[in-house]
């Protein structure tokens, strides 16, 4: 595609409730990114998949927390058992793989807006 | 620790006056930098990137930053400012310890009044 898409754009879910959030990478990125954006705070890093593996999984802020990519494109990030301290909006960038810095630059989607209520 | 700081929450400016965001960063060796600028219900829109080279850097939309490594700034700026500049700017560096995770600053508004 043109650009990163994630789906939905706002989800409004109940507290203790489980929620899916997808990101459709741009076409040929191998490096997927997720990342974390809460009210009046920068971004988070959350967890980044290069392919379907993803080595780095160190800013996931709890087992609630999971994710997984299929065939090397979309990515769902799953939250189980919601609490309202998870309520902010969840971004998703991908990028070439690249050791070249100045070639690896991470391409941002629109985000999901998620209220835990 | 690696740490990016953007100093102003909110950063004010006429249109047609020149702008500056600013930004330091804290991390050994030479920092990869960039800037992004995201506007309402949209994602980050990569702006401008510093590797190696010049240390005035040029990017999208008439921006530009420029690093300076005594310092250990990246400020953003622009010589005009539009109203349509008005958005949440994030200075971010690359981890030194990944070849791919950023670690951004906590972003500043710029509201550019007519």
């Amino acid at each position: 595609g043109a650009g990163v898409s994630q789906s939905p754009s706002n989800k409004v879910t109940e507290k203790g409730k489980d929620v899916e959030l997808r990101c459709d990478p741009i076409s040929g990125h191998t490096a997927l990114y997720w990342y974390r954006q809460s009210l009046g705070q920068g971004l988070e890093f959350l967890i980044y998949f290069q392919g379907n593996s993803a080595p780095d999984k160190s800013g996931l802020p709890s087992d609630r927390f999971s994710a997984e990519r299929t065939g090397g494109s979309v990515s769902t990030l799953t939250i189980q058992r919601t609490q309202q301290e998870d309520s902010a909006v969840y971004l998703c960038a991908s990028s070439l793989m690249t050791l070249q810095p100045g070639k690896n630059i991470q391409y941002f989607g629109a985000g999901t807006r998620l209220s835990v209520l | 620790a690696q740490s990016v700081a953007q100093p102003e929450d909110q950063v004010n400016v006429a249109e047609g006056n020149p702008l500056t965001v600013k930004c330091t960063y804290s991390v050994s060796g030479n920092p990869y930098l960039f800037w992004y600028v995201q506007y309402p219900n949209r994602g980050l829109q990569f702006l401008l990137k510093y590797i190696t080279g010049d240390n005035l850097v040029k990017g999208s939309y008439g921006f530009e930053a420029e690093f300076n490594k005594s310092q250990t700034s990246f400020h953003l700026k622009k010589p005009s400012a539009l109203v349509s500049d008005s958005a949440l700017y994030f200075c971010a560096v690359r981890d030194k310890d990944s070849s791919y995770k950023l670690i951004f600053g906590s972003g500043t508004r710029l509201l550019v009044r007519p």
